[in-house]
């Protein structure tokens, strides 16, 4: 099985809402990540989570905050965003780190920020 | 400096065609990973295939192949009887060994099948 879940499929949220995204995944994965992509561009890598630890931050701004409560799961808390922020936020799992792995990515969350 | 180099943005093709997608990529590492995806309309990435820098093998699968040439940088995929089905935006993506943090990815491909 190599799913990767994301909840919700759509949010609309307002600039002064407080949200969050989820991701799910049961393959045992311990490397996850969380890109975003606007329309017509590839994926931009925001952050990678290794054994639960952030390893990587690709200078995200402040008002994301990832979270990794366990090994399955991997969190996006959203604050005070910006209509920029609109966007596609897809979550994947791989099963090291290592550059090797190839990445198992979830259908995505369509966030709108009115 | 770009990493990974789709120069086909749009592709259009009629069903039962057979396509070839371009890949180049540039890197000075001599361990690294290259990969293709298919993400279709609904927005989820979907893994096709990993090769290893050291394995020039090309490979087959069902209606896909892929021919990774290291003299020319290229790993190119090619789709045999297109199908509707078919109709994506299709990715590929370089991970060095020893530089860089993750992947890169190239900036697609769209390929329209038109029945």
């Amino acid at each position: 099985d190599t799913e990767v879940t994301q909840t919700p499929k759509h949010l609309v949220m307002g600039m002064t809402n407080k949200k969050s995204l989820k991701c799910e995944q049961h393959m045992g994965h311990r490397a996850m990540y969380w890109y975003k992509q606007k329309a017509k561009k590839p994926p931009e890598l925001m952050f990678v989570y290794s054994y639960e630890k952030l390893s990587i931050n690709e200078s995200v701004p402040s008002r994301f905050s990832p979270e990794c409560p366990n090994s399955s799961l991997l969190n996006l808390h959203l604050h005070a965003l910006q209509p920029e922020d609109s966007a596609l936020y897809l979550c994947a799992s791989s099963q090291g780190q290592g550059k090797a792995y190839e990445q198992y990515f979830g259908p995505g969350t369509r966030l709108t920020v009115t | 400096a770009q990493k990974v180099t789709q120069a086909q943005t749009e592709i259009s093709v009629v069903e039962k065609e057979d396509v070839t997608l371009d890949c180049v990529y540039e890197t000075r590492d001599t361990t690294y990973y290259l990969f293709w995806y298919k993400q279709p309309p609904s927005g989820e990435l979907v893994f096709l295939i990993r090769r290893n820098s050291f394995d020039e093998q090309n490979e087959i699968s069902g209606r896909y192949s892929w021919n990774f040439q290291k003299s020319t940088s290229s790993f190119n995929f090619t789709i045999t009887a297109s199908q509707v089905v078919d109709s994506a935006v299709y990715f590929c993506a370089l991970s060095e060994a020893y530089t860089g943090n993750q992947f890169y990815f190239g900036t697609g491909t769209s390929l329209t099948v038109i029945p």
